[in-house]
């Protein structure tokens, strides 16, 4: 079965950090472009960051400086490094596979940022 | 202009017929789409690739009362004898050079 599974959420105070994880099984993970979503509570689905095949990455203007993301190719798993967190990271954060379009999806990591 | 636009409600009765809209932005009138489903306490779920011919593919397992169809900038999503189950928040995603990945505002839709 094709499947994503993050991993990683909690309660963090302003200005900490998180690292969140993504485990894939059931592809050969090494082939597809990842990317990271997320969904503040009451709003919509807002595109985070991307890492391509090569480890090329890309981010939102919302993001950029603060997040970083990778990928470990042999263990088949997505991260991302989110330093710097403010109230409006609030979300839940998906993790989604590019099959062109974004064809496989998480169940998701909830991330709180409150003092 | 946003690149992606979404009326924000729609409803349809159980058993009838729905059509959801995505209007692309001047300039992207032309790129394809995909449309996501997200349910209460679930991950998004892929439905379906449109592009502006019209042609559509379904990702895997999704039900035949799922089509898509296309016009001029419009990208339409139908579910046709509309089930319980399919009550959720619809989103329209596209993607190109310069706009990233971008998502509609969703389309919640209740099933009276």
């Amino acid at each position: 079965e094709v499947q994503l599974v993050e991993s990683g959420g909690g309660l963090v105070q302003p200005g900490g950090s998180l690292r969140l994880s993504c485990t894939a099984s059931g592809f050969d993970f090494s082939t597809f472009d990842m990317h990271w979503v997320r969904q503040p509570t009451g709003k919509g689905l807002e595109w985070v960051s991307l890492i391509g095949i090569p480890g090329d990455a890309d981010y939102s203007d919302s993001v950029k400086g603060r997040f970083s993301v990778s990928r470990e190719n042999g263990k088949k798993s997505l991260y991302l490094q989110m330093n710097d967190l403010r109230v409006e990271d609030t979300a839940i954060y998906y993790c989604a596979r590019d099959g062109y379009p974004f064809d496989v999806w998480g169940q998701g990591a909830v991330v709180i940022v409150s003092s | 202009q946003p690149v992606v636009t979404q009326s924000p409600s729609a409803s349809a009765s159980l058993g009838a017929s729905v059509k959801l809209t995505c209007t692309l932005g001047s300039g992207h009138s032309t790129y394809a789409i995909a449309w996501h489903q997200k349910q209460p306490d679930k991950g998004p779920r892929y439905l379906m690739k449109i592009k502006s011919d019209g042609t559509h593919t379904k990702g895997d397992g999704i039900p035949d009362r799922f089509s898509g169809s296309s016009s001029g900038a419009e990208r339409y999503l139908t579910i046709s004898s509309v089930q319980s189950e399919d009550e959720a928040e619809y989103y329209c995603q596209t993607w190109g050079t310069g706009i990233q990945w971008v998502f509609g505002g969703g389309t919640k839709l209740t099933v009276l």
